[in-house]
């Protein structure tokens, strides 16, 4: 079980707008430290999708984007698609002792 | 173009020991911090093991402290990942990704490799 908690799974029609939340603690998001999205389509690597809490690469539609508040981070998409159908992943930091951590994942499904 | 081969994934019985390499090229690689991020069958990312460009700051998921060593060959532009002790719970396909900057705390992966598999079985 991950330190950082992510819904199993969310779902939406197309052109809604869904949002995916990652809670975490005191010791990673809540310790303001930095939150990056991955988008993960099944049976490929995963894809940066938002970096630094509310930040996009190079390619990555404006419908994506990224919040944090006190404890938890949330990914929003606006105007669902049929290729948005993937799995979510959250990562944050601990301490630099600790490390790094990744969400459980979230499975979006485009109804 | 960036590109992350893996290799080194294979059948290994428990309290084995195996070490995957990642090939790196298309980047200047003694610039960029690298990791190591597994994901077992139907399960999520886990975040293994992360290196900075000249070896000076490592970290470890708890997971696999005191059985994993990450290290890097910048003038063989290369990745490692030495495997003790191996359990169950360390069949996972391993992903070898980079960052776009030196350090790796708080920056982001901006590129993976497709992974290399880890079975661990008797």
């Amino acid at each position: 079980q991950s330190v950082l908690t992510q819904p199993p799974s969310v779902s939406g029609a197309p052109g809604q707008r869904v949002t995916i939340s990652c809670t975490g603690n005191s010791s990673n998001i809540g310790a303001n430290f930095v939150v990056h999205w991955y988008q993960q389509v099944p049976g490929t690597a995963p894809k940066l999708l938002i970096y630094i809490n509310n930040n996009r690469p190079s390619g990555v539609p404006d419908r994506f984007s990224g919040s944090q508040s006190g404890t938890s981070a949330s990914l929003a998409i606006t105007g669902l698609q049929a290729e948005d159908e993937a799995y979510y992943y959250c990562q944050s930091y601990g301490s630099r002792l600790s490390g790094s951590v990744f969400g459980g994942g979230t499975k979006l499904t485009v109804l | 173009e960036v590109q992350l081969v893996e290799s080194g994934g294979a059948s290994v019985q428990p309290g084995g020991s195996l070490r995957l390499s990642c090939a790196a090229s298309g980047f200047k690689f003694d610039d960029c911090a690298m990791h190591w991020v597994r994901q077992a069958p139907g399960k999520g990312l886990e975040w293994v093991s992360s290196i900075n460009w000249n070896s000076g700051t490592i970290g470890y998921a708890d997971s696999v402290k005191g059985r994993f060593t990450i290290s890097r060959d910048n003038a063989k532009n290369s990745l490692y990942l030495q495997m003790n002790s191996l359990r169950a719970e360390d069949a996972a396909l391993y992903y070898c990704a980079k960052s776009p900057r030196s350090g790796w705390w708080a920056v982001p992966i901006d590129y993976w490799g497709h992974g290399t598999l880890v079975t661990v079985s008797s």
